[in-house]
């Protein structure tokens, strides 16, 4: 059974201080792993997919790196507008089913 | 990408009643999903509605209690049936779309349901 484990659970950080969210992950015959921010009261938007170790993708302040067991997303001098939830999920095999983490909360201060 | 609606955006019901969800897509897509997301939990997948047959059910999800339909290739709806207040949730649906060799799933903006 695939399993995604995201930490922490909340992250707060002050305007300009980086850092890094992690998300740790099973699965059998890695599809896909992907990156979401959700906004309160709102679905899932889309940000990375990665596929395969060693790729990584940049999104303005938001870059996405993958391992085989893991995957980070690293917030760069950070604004009070990327505070959300990010959620980390990953596809396997030959279904299109995505595994979710519970998230992390990240609140960055003015 | 997809546009991707949901009606209602938010219900209250009581218990015992059933509450069935819109979707709509701005286009045609073969994959579309529905998902839960409980107070403090991980996005779940009920189940992948199917066009022109019945839908595929997770484990723990069963048809009697969320029957879906998929008349076609841009909507779909999900009922909750015979509601308890454990079936307050966010529901989400979602289409996966390829396109240059990358898949991805976007999600519509959910629907708030309270069971009192």
């Amino acid at each position: 059974e695939d399993q995604v484990t995201q930490s922490p659970e909340a992250l707060r950080l002050q305007e300009g201080e980086s850092s890094s969210l992690n998300c740790s992950y099973t699965v059998s015959g890695l599809r896909g792993l992907f990156w979401y921010r959700q906004d309160p009261g709102k679905g899932p938007e889309f940000l990375f997919t990665l596929y395969s170790a060693g790729e990584e993708k940049e999104k303005e302040r938001l870059k996405a790196t993958l391992t085989k067991k893991e995957s980070f997303l690293h917030i760069t001098a950070p604004k009070p507008e990327d505070s959300a939830t990010y959620l980390c999920a990953v596809g396997g095999g030959s279904n299109y089913k995505l595994t979710f983490g519970k998230g992390t909360l990240l609140t960055v201060n003015p | 990408s997809a546009v991707i609606s949901q009606k209602p955006s938010r219900d209250i019901c009581q218990r015992g009643t059933s509450l069935t969800i819109q979707c709509q897509v701005d286009s045609q897509v073969t994959m579309m999903f529905w998902y839960r997301q409980q107070p403090g939990q991980s996005l779940t997948l009920i189940a992948t509605a199917n066009q022109g047959s019945e839908a595929t059910y997770e484990s723990g999800f069963v048809i009697d209690k969320f029957p879906i339909s998929r008349p076609n290739l841009t909507f779909s709806t999900l009922t909750v049936s015979n509601m308890s207040p454990e079936d307050s949730s966010i529901y989400l649906c979602s289409v996966e779309i390829l396109a240059g060799g990358t898949d991805t799933q976007y999600f519509g903006p959910g629907t708030r349901l309270t069971v009192l």
